[in-house]
């Protein structure tokens, strides 16, 4: 069935350092990208999103790239806190307003 | 803005009982609500979607029977997970859309443990 999935489980990273969080997706139909942030026991938070007709989506201190080619996304954070801990999902919307999540990566910050 | 809130937070219930979920949409009307479930370390999973005034859309594989969805209003949707059996358990999270908008946004989620 169609899927999105991520390479990484789990991604340690020292405070100050960049971070970049892959997701691979199937549906080269899906035209609407979201990357959420999940802290343990909370509900998924928005970070940021991108429409297929971009490559590239500039938050603060986020940046998602979409490569349309091999079906990749990419989410970056600069300048990484140890506020930003937590597990991040992509999610694509194949149609209807229905998201399929990925896999999750976990992202540990280190003082 | 967009804020999505969820009742109770926390619930422990007996096998066999049902347990009533709230999803509220605080300041905004909500044409669409997403119902998941999402086991420890694992990913959200779309149970159902619900459309103000009308039944909802189950994923494949979720009774709609055990899990009732009410969306009788523009800002509630309800889910009932009824005769709960402790492989019920699961951290259940509710999210919403405006009226051709693409983004959700999600509640806080419900942790459900059936004993």
């Amino acid at each position: 069935g169609e899927s999105v999935g991520l390479h990484l489980p789990t991604l340690s990273v020292q405070e100050g350092d960049n971070s970049i969080i892959n997701c691979a997706y199937s549906n080269s139909a899906s035209d609407y990208f979201i990357w959420y942030k999940q802290e343990s026991g909370k509900g998924p938070q928005f970070i940021i999103d991108i429409r297929s007709n971009m490559d590239k989506r500039q938050g603060q201190r986020v940046t998602v790239l979409l490569n349309k080619t091999v079906k990749h996304l990419s989410l970056q954070i600069a300048a990484t806190q140890p506020g930003d801990s937590a597990v991040y999902f992509c999610a694509e919307n194949t149609g209807f307003q229905k998201l399929v999540f990925g896999t999750g990566t976990r992202l540990l910050v280190s003082p | 803005g967009a804020v999505v809130s969820q009742h109770p937070s926390r619930v422990i219930c007996k096998s066999g009982t049902s347990v009533k979920i709230e999803c509220r949409s605080l300041d905004f009307q909500a044409t669409t609500m997403f119902w998941y479930r999402q086991f420890p370390k694992q990913s959200l999973m779309l149970m159902a979607t619900s459309n103000e005034g009308s039944k909802a859309t189950y994923e494949q594989g979720v009774e709609k029977d055990k899990f009732l969805i009410n969306h009788a209003s523009l800002t509630l949707s309800t889910l009932t997970v009824t005769s709960a059996h402790p492989e019920d358990s699961s951290f259940y999270i509710c999210s919403a859309s405006e009226r051709s908008a693409d983004t959700q946004y999600f509640g806080p989620g419900t942790r459900l443990t059936v004993l």
